[in-house]
């Protein structure tokens, strides 16, 4: 069985532009969770969505958005990027909220 | 509010010698506690998880937890480790009482190094 896959793996972008993440989780799982991680904040909370619906949102600015379809699958978006988004960025995978979750490997995102 | 606290940044250990990596959580509701390891380049996995239960929790790779509520701490445990436990542990608290697994709290993360 294939593990999560995040797309694209790296990207580097300017500051005032905006990026799509995506997310492919496991084949069957319905919950997608996505995580901030840096080196001074660690590992924080952005968003989990169950069938398309947003379940739970972290403290993040509306800036951070995200979404997912009907196959499961699901985007980020980060609107207007700042310096202090430079970040692996985790999607993890679970077939509900109440099970285990699969983490892809991260898409690190570089703003200049 | 839920939070987790993990009190060493760094733990260097030799190679078959025994490990302690230590979590502290605070938590104003039900508490669901986890570790992840993540090594370099990668994703988390899932090393064990207390939801209910016996409070000795046994994980994968020989890793094994104890939850004591009077502590509130949550720390985890090898008896002997390998070069290839070399990583970075996180210890989580679930953000609801519903048991979700999805809406992590992390701790700064303590990276463990093995040396020969």
């Amino acid at each position: 069985k294939a593990g999560v896959t995040q797309t694209p793996r790296y990207l580097i972008k300017t500051r005032g532009q905006q990026v799509t993440l995506s997310c492919s989780p496991i084949s069957g799982h319905r919950s997608v969770s996505w995580y901030q991680q840096t080196p001074g904040q660690g590992l924080q909370f952005l968003f989990e969505y169950f069938s398309e619906t947003q379940r739970n949102k972290g403290n993040f600015p509306g800036r951070f958005s995200g979404r997912q379809f009907s196959n499961s699958r699901s985007e980020m978006n980060v609107s207007t990027l700042e310096l202090g988004d430079s970040a692996l960025y985790l999607c993890a995978s679970s077939l509900s909220p109440f099970n285990e979750q699969f983490f892809g490997p991260g898409t690190r995102l570089t703003v200049l | 509010a839920q939070s987790v606290t993990q009190l060493d940044s760094q733990v260097p250990v030799f190679e078959e010698a025994p490990v302690e990596l230590r979590c502290n959580y605070s938590s104003s509701v039900s508490v669901y506690l986890f570790w992840y390891v993540q090594y370099p380049n990668q994703g988390l996995q899932l090393l064990l998880k207390y939801l209910s239960g016996s409070t000795l929790v046994k994980g994968i790779n020989g890793f094994e937890a104890e939850f004591n509520k009077s502590q509130t701490s949550f720390h985890l445990r090898k008896p002997s480790v390998h070069i290839s436990d070399t990583a970075e542990y996180f210890c989580a608290v679930s953000k609801d009482d519903g048991g979700s697994q999805g809406n992590l709290i992390f701790g700064k993360g303590t990276k463990l190094s093995v040396k020969p």
